[in-house]
């Protein structure tokens, strides 16, 4: 199957610094990328879209200048989390999906980015 | 928004008993998935389904598309320890749309 890749597997870091997280298809090439953020016990919640050379797409609630997302290539997208405060400590999951002809194929997920702010 | 309602919240099994849990949405999706997450894992996808009504396997797993569309189950037979782990289901409203997630079955099987 498809591999994504995340680097790196953890992070502590101090509150006020910034954290860059990336996000790899290793095996494939990834029209689309996905960035989402899980609290302990609870679901994935869809953070933001990117697709390869253009503006990522936030959801509702999720702040772009302080998750920063670049999607400079079909196989590498990163999230910079600016300013980090203790509140955004969480597990940060990237997922990546290719498209064919019009045709969308199933999301991959990485194995995650545990960040620590403290 | 979209929201699934994925039930039960958790289980606690005993090795080789079968387990059936499900989702159910306010609205259609096209596409259902279901994923496993290991702790401090991604999520890993078990089973998709595409069409109303289709059934899918996957060695004991088995996984059905409601035909109205609204729904999806997934099940376990003869479960071994380790099936412990989170399972979500998860939709996709269109082809290439967002991925909307279940809030996750937590699955213990005692030995």
């Amino acid at each position: 199957g498809a591999v994504v890749s995340q680097h790196p597997s953890w992070v502590i870091c101090k509150s006020g610094t910034s954290v860059k997280i990336e996000c790899r298809s290793l095996d494939f090439q990834a029209t689309t990328m996905f960035w989402y953020r899980q609290f302990p016990k609870q679901s994935l919640m869809l953070m933001a879209t990117s697709n390869e050379g253009s503006k990522a797409t936030y959801e509702q609630g999720v702040e772009k200048d302080k998750f920063l997302i670049n999607h400079a290539s079909l196989t590498l997208s990163t999230l910079t989390v600016t300013s980090a405060h203790p509140e955004d400590s969480s597990f940060y999951i990237c997922s990546a999906r290719t498209m064919s002809a019009g045709v969308s194929y199933e999301q991959y997920f990485g194995p995650g980015t545990r960040l620590t702010v403290t | 928004g979209q929201q699934l309602n994925q039930s039960p919240q958790s289980m606690f099994i005993q090795e080789g008993e079968d387990v059936s849990m499900n989702c159910t949405s306010s609205s259609i999706f096209n596409t259902w998935l279901w994923y496993k997450q290991d702790p401090g894992e991604g999520p890993v996808l078990l089973i998709a389904l595409y069409k109303a009504g289709e059934l899918t396997s996957n060695g004991r797993l088995t996984a059905q598309f409601g035909i109205t569309r609204k729904d999806s189950f997934l099940n376990i037979s003869a479960s071994i320890p380790s099936d412990v782990g989170i399972y979500f289901c998860a939709g996709e409203e269109t082809s290439g749309s967002r991925l909307t997630f279940g809030e996750g079955t937590q699955l213990t099987v005692n030995p």
